[in-house]
């Protein structure tokens, strides 16, 4: 397995609080994502992370912000929770741009908001 | 845009079948296009990564196939066991993101 740690694994949490979910590596990729997974609309990037204090959007960032101030380490935080936010989120690792090699997920993190 | 479809949604063989799972893909400009296997409950595990200057790829009983022109791949399992059911997912990169289809969910009945 690759060294990916997600924490928590689960969480519920009621509307209008922050959370912040963090991903953890030990195989010094220069390459982070987050995404969400969701019925019906597969697994879709919210941003990714390409070194140390260097990220991006991506196609569902809104209310969503992340944070990486080490290697080892990228966060993401729902500023304000929503109940659409609740679903399954995976974080992925990667050495390369454009993913030219294998690309690594984490065990996930269930996220409900009441 | 790039989208990706899996047909078909679910599929369910007893064992010992041979099957046949299909990814197509809008934009055929690809670097490469992986598959992935999702357990229950559990992250991604990628099972193939195909580059775009390859036709096929095998990992024991998967092969892969890749034909860019058509923009179509598809995973083939052999003899199918209870163990291969899972969600089947592939995808694409699409700018510095993967795009992913929705996945076809295989049930192998003993």
């Amino acid at each position: 397995d690759a060294g990916i740690t997600q924490s928590p694994r689960h969480k519920v949490t009621e509307t209008g609080t922050p959370v912040t979910l963090r991903c953890h590596q030990t195989e010094n990729h220069r390459y982070m994502y987050w995404y969400r997974q969701d019925p019906g609309h597969g697994l879709r990037l919210i941003h990714y992370s390409y070194g140390v204090k260097d990220t991006d959007k991506g196609e569902v960032s809104d209310g969503y912000s992340v944070s990486r101030s080490k290697t080892e380490d990228f966060l993401l935080t729902l500023e304000s929770a929503t109940s659409s936010q609740t679903s399954v989120y995976f974080c992925a690792i990667s050495e390369l741009r454009d993913q030219a090699n294998t690309i690594y997920f984490g065990e996930g993190s269930w996220l409900t908001v009441v | 845009k790039q989208e990706v479809t899996q047909i078909p949604a679910a599929l369910s063989v007893p064992e010992g079948e041979n099957l046949v799972l299909n990814c197509s893909f809008t934009d055929s400009a690809i670097y490469n296009l992986q598959w992935f296997r999702q357990d229950p409950g559990k992250g991604l595990t990628s099972l193939l990564l195909i580059q775009s200057s390859q036709r096929e790829q095998t990992s024991g009983r998967l092969n892969a196939s890749l034909d860019k022109s058509s923009g179509r791949s598809t995973l083939y399992i052999a003899a199918s066991q209870p163990g291969d059911s899972a969600t089947y997912l592939c995808a694409v990169p699409y700018g510095n993101k993967l795009v992913f289809g929705a996945g076809t969910i295989l049930r192998v009945k003993s």
